[in-house]
């Protein structure tokens, strides 16, 4: 089965940019979904179909992917953006849901 | 306003089985799949099972797949997970999720969870 590797630790100084990375082989090919989990609460859903938002989710949030990497930006990064971030695909030949390890997010 | 609320987890010893039952609202459920996802205390999240629409199509992760089973009942706008043969490992707090039924296929709502303990 598809296999996602994210980094486990992102830090970031508040303002800046931060970038969570999600390697898979030829992940470039397929649509990858972010969400964003806060301590103690469900997922949200922050970034899909690679770069699309749902409703109520800051322009802040953007996503990238291409070859054998996609990529969550977080551009002026804010306190409350501190979380831990999970990419996701659906790989349709089974129809299993893959979520990469998290990446946790530190605001400096 | 969409609504997942997620039930019947507690404790129970190895060996045993539990129910759990996800009741959706807000939204036309025979509309979308959905799927069970866990999280074990302090790791990561952990795709357990989906469904189709419809119910057709049930899919389970490789770590479940003959003790669990995945059911929906779209009279009664609700998901279910039948879980047997529980072991220590199963321990975790379970989300329900409604698929957006995109290519895609992002889970863009999730109930609140409820907590699986498996222990003698």
């Amino acid at each position: 089965s598809f296999v996602l590797t994210q980094p486990p630790s992102v830090s970031v100084a508040p303002g800046q940019t931060a970038t969570i990375s999600c390697g898979g082989n030829n992940i470039g090919s397929k649509s990858v979904n972010w969400c964003q989990q806060k301590p103690g609460q469900a997922p949200v859903l922050v970034v899909y179909d690679d770069n699309d938002r749902p409703t109520g989710i800051p322009e802040r949030f953007s996503g990238s992917n291409s070859g054998h990497t996609a990529t969550l930006t977080i551009s002026g990064v804010e306190a409350g953006d501190e979380a831990d971030y999970y990419c996701q695909i659906w790989d349709s030949s089974d129809y299993h849901q893959v979520f990469g390890g998290g990446t946790k997010l530190t605001v400096l | 306003e969409v609504q997942l609320v997620d039930s019947g987890g507690g404790v129970v010893r190895p060996g045993e089985s539990l129910r759990l039952s996800c009741a959706a609202s807000g939204f036309i459920f025979e509309d979308h799949g959905m799927s069970w996802v866990r999280q074990a205390p302090g790791k990561g999240l952990e795709w357990v099972s989906g469904i189709s629409w419809n119910g057709a199509i049930a899919a389970y992760a490789d770590s479940v797949k003959g003790r669990f089973t995945i059911s929906r009942d779209n009279a009664k706008n609700s998901l279910y997970l039948q879980m047997n043969s529980l072991r220590a490992e199963d321990t975790a707090l379970y989300y329900c999720a409604r698929d957006l039924s995109i290519s895609a296929r992002p889970l863009d709502y999730w109930g609140q969870g409820t907590l699986v303990t498996v222990s003698s």
